[in-house]
């Protein structure tokens, strides 16, 4: 079980702002970064798994970047929507190759 | 393909009653997770089997807790005898493999309510 910080817990941005938020996660044994969306009485959908250090991934307006040497990812939102609002976590992986999830940053897109 | 299916959607029972909560993974994944999600906790691992076998039960609570896979398409939680404490939503989720890249697929859950 990896201890794994997310800040802010939670935030809310006016639509059209660009936001950004952290994963804290130790940086020895580590082996992969996921990311998952959760909207509201639904399930997480994943959003990205990054392995390497210096890794960036895109999907639409939203991007993320790794950094396993001192242990932390960020998650970019540009220009959110209202669509946007949910919980985000972050899950490192370590050795054993279980995730441990963070406990998210739950954002609100107010229109 | 249906995704992960998980039933009940949600399920109400009183203190002390059995619970058996199912699943049933995408096909062809060959690791499957029990996940409890509180406000307390968050979304911890209860349990993950791989090629139907239990893997690691170290997140299991205590000795109420159980889960089985007798083959490759169906799970169970079952809880007994269930307690108010134990209320939660709890989520099944497979994946291909368990390298830590493959992505962890999540059905949309059982909401327990024990009374």
């Amino acid at each position: 079980i990896l201890n794994v910080e997310q800040s802010p817990q939670s935030l809310h941005v006016q639509e059209g702002d660009s936001t950004n938020f952290t994963c804290s996660f130790p940086s020895s044994n580590f082996y992969a970064l996921h990311w998952y969306r959760w909207e509201t009485a639904k399930s997480p959908e994943a959003l990205f798994v990054m392995t390497l250090n210096g890794d960036e991934k895109k999907k639409g307006r939203i991007s993320a970047t790794l950094n396993t040497k001192e242990g932390y990812s960020y998650l970019y939102i540009k220009g959110s929507q209202p669509e946007d609002s949910a919980t985000y976590l972050c899950a490192p992986g370590g050795s054993a190759r279980q995730l441990t999830f963070g406990s998210g940053t739950q954002l609100t897109v107010l229109p | 393909d249906a995704g992960v299916i998980q039933s009940p959607r949600h399920e109400v029972t009183e203190m002390g009653q059995e619970v058996t909560l199912r699943c049933k993974p995408i096909s062809g994944h060959d690791y499957l997770f029990w996940y409890r999600q509180t406000m307390m906790r968050g979304l911890e691992l209860l349990i993950y089997f791989n090629n139907n076998v239990p893997i690691d039960d170290s997140g299991m609570p205590e000795d109420r807790f159980s889960a089985k896979m007798p083959n490759a398409s169906f799970s169970t939680l079952k809880i007994q005898p269930s307690e108010p404490r134990d209320s939660a939503v709890y989520f099944c989720a497979s994946s291909r493999d368990s390298s830590g890249t493959d992505t962890q697929y999540f059905g949309p859950g059982t909401r327990l309510t024990v009374l």
